[in-house]
């Protein structure tokens, strides 16, 4: 069962644009929902991260932004640069005793010149 | 400081064997947990281990998988009787007790021939 659906699969951005990306999610005990930018043969890396008390979150160039009551949140990246070809996961977790992430599919950016 | 770090960082096995895979926590991090990532498919969750508690196992696949933590340190990810379907690259990451935030190693990619 898919908790977290993540789209697009594939984005190609020219540089200095906008790339969004979109997930949603079904689970309403999900509290925290972070965001992981992860480069071809290395882990994923916590790239931002948003609690469900605020509507959007900004660092840099990086934007979260968060609808409850849609059950839906997006990554926005701003001034889109070369260096910022990576897949991108979403992601999703619980309060609890139960620390596991629930990812979503992933998606692939490439910006262009 | 050192990071999240991962041996193999590449397995190539025949079906049927035994393979393990190990684990070095980021030193002082108390919660470790096991992914899996297939191509084109994003990060599974196989078990997480919290200090002294016993692990979460939920995401193990079935049986043939396991995996223990020595020390509340190092942890081995041990597959028997590996399967094609078993190739994937699996990550591991280490967090604070009560953090959020999961760091990530680069993983090792598995390939049963």
């Amino acid at each position: 069962q898919q908790q977290v659906k993540q789209s697009p699969q594939s984005l190609i951005v020219q540089k200095g644009g906008i790339s969004i990306i979109n997930c949603a999610y079904e689970n309403t005990a999900f509290d925290y929902f972070p965001w992981y930018q992860q480069f071809p043969g290395k882990g994923p890396a916590l790239l931002i991260a948003i609690r469900p008390d605020v509507s959007e979150k900004k660092e840099g160039r990086f934007t979260i932004s968060f609808n409850k009551s849609a059950k839906q949140f997006s990554l926005h990246i701003m001034d889109s640069q070369p260096g910022d070809s990576a897949t991108y996961f979403c992601a999703a977790r619980t309060t609890g005793t139960a620390s596991k992430l629930t990812f979503g599919t992933g998606t692939r950016l490439q910006v262009t010149l | 400081g050192a990071g999240v770090s991962q041996s193999p960082s590449n397995k190539v096995t025949e079906k049927g064997k035994d393979v393990e895979l190990r684990c070095d926590p980021i030193s002082g991090h108390t919660a470790l947990y096991w992914y899996r990532q297939s191509l084109g498919q994003g990060l599974e969750f196989l078990i997480y281990f919290q200090g002294n508690s016993a692990p979460d196992k939920s995401g193990l696949p079935s049986d043939r998988f396991s995996a223990e933590r020595t020390g509340g340190s190092v942890s081995t990810l041990t597959i028997q009787r590996t399967q094609q379907e078993d190739s994937a690259v699996y990550l591991c990451a280490s967090s604070l007790a009560m953090s959020y935030e999961q760091y990530f190693g680069p993983g090792t990619r598995l390939t049963v021939t």
